[in-house]
């Protein structure tokens, strides 16, 4: 069981605007930035969004993250074939000391 | 461009030892923190450990604690993860990845622990 709460599926088509939700504590995303990773099929994973809402260049604009209170979420806008993935959410725990995990959100396009 | 290789995987008895290394290239290896990540076969990312930029500051999730030790050779630009006493569950793809952020992964290693 994850300490940071996240949907195990999302669809959508393409074309279409999906939010995947992350849910934590006062300990983690209530008090830390949020980070946020894409996993292709097969593939290692690559940062897509750090600090809520902050893209690495190379991260398309279709990406977006945000950030209220203990909860976060990714946006994916123009939803394309290529999106999908699995998408972890992750962030600083200080009661654990430690980096804690969602379990990951498996996004289907349809 | 930021390359992060990993090696040192395989198959390993419960209670053995294995060391993993991950040779990084591309940046200033010495300027940040490096990370040790898992994901057990069809599982979700699980943190390991991470290092500060001097390797004074080193921590580790409860689980691995007393068992993993991370450690880097900045002359080298080399992370490291000596895993002692190792378990069923810690059978797993390892990544390294570099900066406070997950900012680069490697490919991984595969670590099985079986008898």
């Amino acid at each position: 069981q994850s300490v940071l709460t996240q949907p195990p599926s999302a669809s959508g088509t393409p074309g279409q605007r999906v939010t995947i939700s992350c849910s934590g504590s006062s300990s983690n995303i209530g008090r830390n930035g949020v980070t946020w990773c894409q996993q292709l099929p097969g593939a290692a994973p690559k940062l897509l969004i750090s600090n809520n809402n902050q893209r690495p260049s190379g991260v398309p604009d279709r990406f977006s993250g945000s950030r209220s209170g203990a909860s976060a979420s990714l946006t994916i806008s123009d939803l394309r074939s290529e999106d999908e993935a699995d998408y972890y959410c992750a962030s600083w725990d200080g009661s654990l000391h430690a980096w804690v995990f969602g379990g990951g959100t498996k996004l289907t396009v349809l | 461009e930021v390359q992060l290789v990993e090696s040192g995987g395989g198959l390993v008895q419960p209670g053995g030892s294995l060391r993993l290394s991950c040779a990084a290239s591309g940046f200033i290896f010495n300027n940040y923190w490096m990370t040790w990540v898992r994901q057990a076969p069809g599982k979700g990312l699980e943190w390991v450990a991470n290092i500060n930029q001097d390797g004074s500051v080193r921590q580790y999730v409860g689980s691995v604690k007393g068992r993993f030790t991370i450690s880097r050779d900045n002359a080298k630009n080399s992370l490291h993860l000596q895993m002692n006493s190792l378990r069923v569950e810690d059978t797993a793809t390892y990544y390294c990845s570099s900066g406070d952020f997950f900012d680069y992964w490697g490919l991984g290693t595969l670590v099985t622990v079986s008898s």
